[in-house]
């Protein structure tokens, strides 16, 4: 089944402790990004990834770090989180001119 | 100024009638592409239907179809004979260019709709 993969589905954690979101697509897909959903804010892009080594910032990248070093895979780095960072946190992938494949989600919580 | 415009936060509708989510964008690029995904209560995002700026004629797919007006910069969302399945909130998004720099899809507000049995 053509799928995008987020891990973990829900996290809490603590200010200050580094954590990585996975994700992964088994589409062969040459764009990944990552979305945060806040109410009221809707959707908005974190980081970009056009391919393999080649990644670019969305609209909120700050705290954020991103790496794309196989085409399949695209992991969200959060160094030091902070509870601003608390949200619903989304991966996606696309091909050609279609739409994004969305990840199910992950629902971040920083205390 | 807004990119995406959604004006309904939220809707009724009774089971088995049509309803219309509507959506508008505000864009300068020739080349843009605009889409429909479903967000249900259990938080994943569905992608419905997508509208190229070239496209020709209005996307259908199911019971879902587009009405895409593109002087107006209207790209409303047809939902025919409505299901309980179908309450959830929808979004609509755009991309704007084809090449790389296309890359973010923005997306609007969002409306929440309730379907009534």
């Amino acid at each position: 089944e053509a799928q995008v993969t987020q891990n973990p589905r829900y996290l809490i954690t603590v200010t200050g402790k580094k954590l990585t979101v996975t994700c992964s697509q088994n589409m062969n897909h040459e764009y990944m990004s990552w979305y945060r959903q806040d109410p009221g804010l809707g959707l908005r892009q974190i980081y970009y990834s056009m391919n393999v080594e080649v990644t670019d910032k969305g609209d909120v990248p700050e705290g954020y770090k991103v790496s794309r070093k196989e085409k399949r895979n695209f992991p969200l780095i959060l160094e030091s989180p902070s509870p601003n960072q608390t949200s619903l946190y989304f991966c996606a992938s696309r091909q050609g001119y279609g739409g994004y494949t969305f990840g199910s989600g992950t629902r971040l919580t920083v205390v | 100024a807004q990119k995406i415009t959604q004006t309904q936060p939220g809707m009724f509708v009774q089971e088995k009638e049509a309803v219309t989510l509507d959506c508008t964008y505000d864009t300068s690029d020739p080349s843009y592409g605009l889409f429909w995904y479903k967000q249900p209560s259990s938080g994943e995002m569905i992608f419905l239907i997508y509208q190229g700026s070239y496209d020709q004629q209005n996307a259908t797919e199911g019971r879902y179809s587009l009405n895409f007006q593109k002087a107006r910069k209207s790209a409303n969302l047809v939902i025919s004979a409505s299901q309980l399945g179908d309450s959830a909130m929808y979004f609509c998004a755009m991309r704007e260019g084809y090449n790389n720099a296309g890359n973010m899809l923005t997306f609007g507000g969002g409306t929440r709709l309730m379907v009534k049995p």
